[in-house]
């Protein structure tokens, strides 16, 4: 599968526990795009990323949530100290550059955070 | 703007009927629109996208209207069928930023 890979699917946490997400983008994608999307609710931009790089984070926490693209390995969305108010479905997607062609967003299956 | 906390509105169609989902984007600004479709617990799929140099794009029983003059964005399907139950979002960007914008989604419901 070429798409765009999420883990875990479902990820169940205790409030003040960490979660981390993962994201490995499309082959050959260098972007990638963290949503988050509350039950009944649209998506909401949390970041854009590249390579080693956070290009806009205006949509992140200021307190609690990171996020990391790396060199080499999948892009990943951290939570600490996780509340109740975090749970909610995070989805990642990737694109091969900025406003081409193309432009569309490749979304992969989303993980779906718990928290107790 | 971004949709903040509101239940997804309803649209039931019969199957085999024609399907016109609206959608009004916050940014005149805004030069490149996308339709996508979300099946229940899964990840959001492309539909189709336009410019803001056209006002029609046409697919494969789809098509995508834009009216620039009043922000407006509409997502037409023909001949309706079951397999389009689901939720479907546009989707604005701006030039010179980063953000693709969702709108707060239209449930679509294909009644037999």
């Amino acid at each position: 599968n070429a798409g765009v890979m999420q883990n875990p699917r479902h990820l169940v946490r205790r409030r003040g526990q960490e979660a981390r997400l993962r994201c490995s983008p499309m082959k050959g994608h260098s972007h990638v795009y963290w949503y988050r999307q509350l039950p009944e609710e649209g998506l909401k931009f949390m970041v854009y990323l590249q390579k080693e790089n956070i290009i806009d984070e205006s949509g992140m926490p200021k307190e609690r949530f990171s996020a990391e693209f790396p060199k080499e390995g999948p892009s990943i969305l951290r939570i600490q100290q996780v509340v109740r108010g975090d749970s909610a479905a995070y989805f990642c997607a990737s694109s091969p550059q900025i406003i081409d062609d193309t432009g569309e967003l490749f979304f992969g299956e989303g993980s779906r955070l718990t928290v107790l | 703007g971004e949709n903040v906390g509101l239940h997804l509105p309803t649209l039931s169609v019969q199957e085999g009927d024609n399907s016109i989902i609206n959608c009004a984007y916050s940014n005149s600004a805004s030069d490149y629109f996308i339709w996508y479709k979300q099946e229940s617990g899964k990840g959001p799929q492309f539909i189709i996208d336009i410019r803001s140099n056209m006002d029609k794009r046409q697919g494969q029983r789809v098509t995508v209207l834009l009216n620039k003059t009043v922000k407006h964005l509409s997502l037409q399907i023909a001949a309706t069928q079951p397999g389009d139950s689901a939720v479907y979002f546009c989707a604005e960007n701006t030039p010179g930023t980063y953000k693709y914008i969702f709108g707060t989604g239209t449930r679509l419901k294909v009644l037999a």
